[in-house]
């Protein structure tokens, strides 16, 4: 069965950087693309990105741009996504989620990672 | 970026009664391959959102029919039919047309 599961939650100190992983199987890797979205305490969801495993390639969110990098590794059928320069402001919920290419939707997500920012 | 907005931003239902959130966009998600590019998701307290419905009217892979979902262009509407206990979250509904994605602020329904 398909599963994307995510690392741990984090503590980090402002200005310091965070790299949360997501652990794809049950599919085929490279067919699908892996999202990032964050959602902070009691707010709704934001998206912050997308990462296509075939190749590589990302496109970020503009909020974000900068700061975000999405990368991948095939051999593990793991997703990464680094944040730099935290603030408080970055404290959320992180998913991973896969998009259906047919859907045009996200059909299966992760747990969610638990980033907390403060000094 | 499009901005989607919903209404209410919260709903209160009696079970066996039928619920409907609305969702706009800022400018039409209909393609060129005739769908909508919007969809629905639910977040149940303490879960990762789930896909209710995909490409504006398409009910994702277990998700009841007492769940549906309608409309074209810039508005949209997700209807539950006859509400259940277990339908209690927050709706969301996010455009896929542009690269820069974007959800709607969510609704929350509650029993």
């Amino acid at each position: 069965q398909v599963q994307l599961v995510q690392s741990g939650a984090e503590v980090k100190r402002p200005g310091a950087a965070v790299k949360v992983s997501c652990k794809a199987s049950g599919y085929i890797f490279t067919s699908y693309y892996i999202h990032w979205v964050r959602q902070a305490p009691g707010q709704g969801l934001e998206w912050m990105g997308i990462i296509k495993p075939s190749g590589g390639s990302t496109t970020y969110g503009q909020k974000l741009q900068g700061r975000v990098t999405m990368t991948c590794d095939t051999s593990t059928s793991t997703v990464y996504m680094e944040l730099s320069s935290l603030t408080s402001e970055d404290t959320a919920v992180y998913y991973c989620a896969r998009e259906r290419p047919d859907y045009h939707a996200f059909d299966f997500w992760g747990q969610g990672t638990m980033l907390t920012v403060s000094s | 970026d499009i901005v989607m907005t919903q209404s209410p931003l919260s709903l209160s239902v009696t079970p066996g009664e039928p619920a409907s959130i609305s969702c706009r966009s800022s400018q039409s998600l209909f393609y060129s391959t005739g769908h909508n590019y919007l969809d629905w998701y639910l977040q149940k307290p303490g879960q990762s959102p789930q896909l209710l419905i995909y490409l504006g009217s398409h009910r994702a892979s277990g998700v009841p029919d007492r769940f549906s979902g309608s409309g074209s262009g810039t508005d949209f509407t997700l209807k539950i039919s006859r509400v259940e206990a277990e339908d209690v979250g927050v709706y969301y509904c996010m455009q896929a047309l542009e690269s820069q994605l974007t959800f709607g602020g969510g609704t929350k329904v509650e029993i």
